[in-house]
């Protein structure tokens, strides 16, 4: 049972032009929100996050939006730069019973390509 | 440079056999994760330590066991293995277990199983 999906494998864009890479989840017990960027033959590099209680969070050329009824998170960059051609995991935590641990869940990854 | 070191890079065993994968976290982090990432698969969290105690379990097998020593640094041992164990190994580390610490992880030791 996949709780975080990441239904589009792969995105190409423009130079300049935005990304929207999508996340959606199923369980509604998720209250923090992660996204890593991963280059190949490195390991993933935290990259924006939000609450639950958020529904934007911003950093630079990245925003995060969180639409908690449709339970699907989405990443923007703008303008989208070659250098952002990695893969994007999608991540959500959940507060694990007994109160005071959690676990990421992650998705299975979007390869962005941004052209030149 | 995340800081995070995890040793060997690479390694190559047979079906059957056992192995030692070994990480040291950042400088001053207290919480260690494993996670395993196969081929079209996401990064499945397999287990989490916290200042030597075990904090969180993903989906770990049985046969894979995982310990955080007093030094901080973790290892993570995989036994009986099988050719579905060929994956990525990535370590994570960080200040603490809530989420909002950023999880800083290593480069990952690539296990082939033959």
């Amino acid at each position: 049972d996949q709780q975080v999906k990441q239904n589009s494998p792969s995105l190409s864009v423009q130079e300049g032009r935005i990304s929207i890479l999508n996340c959606d989840y199923t369980n509604s017990m998720f209250d923090y929100f992660l996204w890593y960027k991963k280059y190949p033959a490195e390991g993933p590099t935290f990259l924006i996050s939000i609450s639950s209680i958020k529904d934007k969070n911003e950093d630079g050329r990245f925003t995060v939006f969180l639409n908690k009824s449709a339970k699907h998170l989405s990443l923007h960059i703008v303008p989208s730069q070659p250098g952002d051609s990695a893969v994007y995991f999608c991540a959500a935590s959940v507060l694990l019973s007994g109160g005071s641990n959690y676990k990421l869940t992650f998705g299975k990854g979007t390869l962005l390509t941004v052209n030149p | 440079d995340s800081g995070v070191t995890q040793t060997p890079k690479h390694l190559i065993t047979a079906t059957g056999q056992r192995v030692t994968l070994r990480c040291s976290p950042r400088s001053g982090d207290l919480s260690v994760y494993w996670y395993q990432q196969s081929l079209d698969q996401g990064l499945q969290f397999l287990i989490q330590y916290y200042n030597g105690e075990e904090r969180a379990k993903g989906n770990i097998l049985e046969r894979f066991s995982a310990q955080q020593f007093p030094d901080l640094h973790s290892e993570l041992n995989l036994s009986s293995l099988e050719l579905g164990d060929s994956a990525l190994y990535f370590c994570a580390s960080s200040l603490g277990v809530n989420p909002s610490y950023e999880q800083y992880f290593g480069p990952g030791t690539r296990l082939t199983v033959t």
